[in-house]
């Protein structure tokens, strides 16, 4: 799978906009862009996925740059339940391989 | 709505020890995996099981390792001889499918001290 990259850490303040950066320029026509998180002392969980054009779904919106070689995904409104690790990963579409996580951003939110 | 368990929540053995780790995973899922996570460290795959085989598995799941999908529930992971450096959190996920149906469901995790 290619590689991404993402910062090591970032703050928001509750109930403002989050945007988590995702850098993957090596990124295949097959590759699609998933995002999970991982709340502490938890298992990971899917936030959400796409391949070209950008994404909704009641956790998050994912804005996927024209090129595809970088996306974002957006957090509309930070809760304090929202601080954890977010893990950009790319897939293969059509696959049921592994995960491979990186070490994601830490996302720290501000009361 | 539906969930991935795991059983034990927690597990201490002595070196040298076989476990047996538990997973129930989503009951309509085909694909099973193992994780770990070394505390402080990245989420690391360990195998993924389909059709009652092993489909992958990383250079972690040597032949100390092995997985079993006894029933039509239970997903084990074993491991026959336990080394210290296998304390880790231990987590299994499953999928539906493939493509649109391949998201993978983590259960809470088994973490596992050995001593």
């Amino acid at each position: 799978d290619a590689k991404t990259t993402q910062p090591n850490s970032m703050e928001s303040n509750e109930e403002e906009p989050v945007h988590l950066p995702c850098n993957h320029s090596t990124i295949s026509g097959t590759d699609y862009i998933h995002w999970y998180r991982q709340l502490p002392s938890q298992g990971p969980e899917y936030v959400i996925h796409g391949l070209t054009s950008n994404v909704n779904n009641r956790m998050a919106s994912l804005a996927i740059a024209e090129d595809r070689k970088s996306s974002t995904l957006i957090l509309h409104r930070a809760t304090l339940r929202d601080a954890a690790v977010y893990y950009c990963i790319l897939r293969v579409r059509g696959s049921a391989r592994q995960l491979t996580f990186g070490s994601g951003t830490q996302l720290t939110v501000l009361p | 709505e539906p969930e991935v368990t795991q059983t034990p929540s927690h597990q201490v053995t002595q070196m040298g020890q076989e476990v047996i780790l538990r997973c129930v995973p989503i009951s309509n899922h085909l694909y099973f995996y193992w994780y770990r996570q070394i505390l402080g460290q990245k989420v690391e795959f360990l195998v993924s099981f389909y059709n009652n085989e092993i489909s992958e598995k990383s250079e972690i799941f040597d032949d100390q390792f092995s997985v079993e999908r006894p029933d039509g529930s239970n997903f084990t992971l074993k491991i026959r001889s336990t080394k210290l450096e296998d304390s880790a959190m231990y987590f299994c996920a499953s999928s539906e499918g493939e493509g649109v149906r391949e998201t993978q469901y983590f259960g809470p995790g088994t973490r596992l001290l050995v001593l």
